[in-house]
């Protein structure tokens, strides 16, 4: 079964340093694509990034990039120059398929940033 | 092109009223897919539909909960006979095709049984 791990229920970072979120996933698909959403306290979901199975390179998005390692099934979201606004919940997700397309996404339970000036 | 649009941000019902969530997706998606917020707790899904068709109940509760996705009109979620526990946020996501990698989420409900 699918199944996604966030083990760091809170994190603090000071502001214009980077945090690394962990993510650990589990799956017997080959294909499958890993996300990170942010969700602030306002509420809404906001997609940060994405990585496919067989993406050879790491993802970057701008500050975020993820750190994808297939045979230790992780997928840790890197936040470099950290500012007051990355303050929010984090949450790792995934989903199977080529590329991550099809079915539903699968969330871990979040991270909670909190960045301190 | 606006992005995708749920309504009401806020609902407030009493026991045993009804519930009904909306889902507008992006313009040119077609499918749309329901996920459930229990405070503190990440997203679990709930449906999975196209236009018109049902692809993959699987986290729906057996009763008092049911989804549609018209070939016009918004997708609905309805909730009959709330109940305390049914008090969670509610997010809609939309993607244009299956082959689609990224669901692009709407705002969420937030739903109070009071």
């Amino acid at each position: 079964a699918q199944k996604i791990t966030q083990t760091q229920p809170g994190m603090f970072v000071q502001e214009k340093e980077a945090v690394t979120l962990d993510c650990t996933y589990d799956t017997s698909d080959q294909s499958y694509g890993l996300f990170w959403y942010k969700q602030p306290s306002s509420g809404e979901m906001i997609f940060l990034i994405y990585q496919g199975s067989y993406d050879e390179q790491n993802a970057t998005e701008g500050r975020y990039s993820l750190n994808f390692q297939k045979a230790r099934k992780s997928a840790n979201l890197v936040i470099s120059a950290s500012q007051l606004g990355d303050s929010a919940m984090y949450f790792c997700a995934m989903r199977e398929g080529p590329g991550g397309s099809q079915g539903n996404l699968i969330f871990g339970k979040g991270t909670k940033l909190s960045v301190k000036p | 092109n606006a992005g995708v649009m749920q309504n009401p941000r806020h609902l407030v019902r009493r026991r045993g009223q009804e519930a009904r969530l909306r889902c507008s997706p992006m313009k040119g998606h077609s499918h749309v897919y329901w996920y459930r917020q229990l405070p503190e707790e990440g997203l679990k899904f709930m449906v999975y539909l196209q236009k018109e068709n049902i692809i993959d109940e699987s986290g729906m509760p057996k009763e008092r909960f049911s989804a549609e996705f018209p070939k016009e009109g918004p997708s609905i979620l309805r909730i009959q006979q709330v109940v305390r526990g049914d008090s969670a946020a509610y997010f809609c996501a939309s993607s244009p095709n299956e082959g689609a990698a990224e669901a692009f989420f709407g705002q969420g409900t937030r739903l109070t049984v009071v």
